[in-house]
């Protein structure tokens, strides 16, 4: 049981550029979710998944897209990178009941020059 | 709306020295709420949770009172060791959406041998 993995783990961009993060999880669960986090801050959701076809914006989705096709996978894209981008992503999942806690992956730290 | 306010860090502190990390929330109804820790490079990864009204959480030593009387949800330990170091979260889960997660800002801890 890997739980949630994310590739790959470290990533620089050029300004413009385009990339996917991917993000695994082999718990079932329904919910997924990816944040990012700026140096010295909080976590701020991006988008968020309730079950495969099912997305949905967070508080800071502009310059991102999603998609989940399957309960597994939910990847994030980036197109035309800029530097503001550049943050460490994180991707969570949990089963969906009241109480749950959630998951995390390991992160992807991303640089936009 | 719901939110999570932490006490600022960073927190410095003695090995063996007593811990407390603030944290207060603003929510409707019983939310769940949770203290996650991140360890340098690393994902966040659960530390403890507490589900209703004068539950206590703990864990490693850790332990935090589910206190809605004064909406706070504090973070305690009575020996921290160097390996405590790291950046402690505190979140909640939605009362009506129990699948959105509010975290705090984080408030990182320095423990110095």
């Amino acid at each position: 049981n890997a739980g949630v993995t994310q590739t790959p783990k470290f990533r620089i961009l050029k300004i413009g550029q385009s990339m996917t993060l991917q993000c695994t999880q082999d718990m079932n669960h329904n919910y997924m979710y990816w944040y990012r986090q700026d140096p010295g801050m909080g976590l701020k959701l991006i988008y968020y998944s309730v079950g495969a076809g099912i997305t949905d914006k967070g508080e800071v989705p502009n310059g991102y897209n999603v998609s989940r096709s399957t309960t597994e996978d939910f990847p994030l894209r980036l197109e035309l990178a800029a530097p503001s981008q550049t943050s460490v992503y994180f991707c969570a999942s949990t089963p969906g009941g009241v109480n749950d806690e959630q998951y995390f992956g390991p992160g992807t730290r991303l640089t936009v020059t | 709306g719901n939110s999570v306010t932490q006490m600022e860090g960073p927190v410095t502190l003695s090995e063996e020295a007593f811990l407390t990390i603030n944290c207060t929330y603003t929510a409707t109804g019983y939310p769940s709420l949770f203290w996650y820790v991140q360890y340098p490079g690393e994902g966040l990864q659960l530390l403890l949770k507490a589900t209703k009204a004068d539950d206590k959480g703990s864990n490693k030593g850790f332990e935090a009172t589910y206190r809605k009387e004064t909406t706070s949800f504090h973070l305690e330990k009575g020996s921290v060791q160097v390996s405590d170091s790291a950046v402690y979260f505190c979140a909640l889960s939605g009362v009506y959406n129990f699948n959105k997660f509010y975290f705090g800002s984080g408030t990182k801890l320095n423990v110095k041998p």
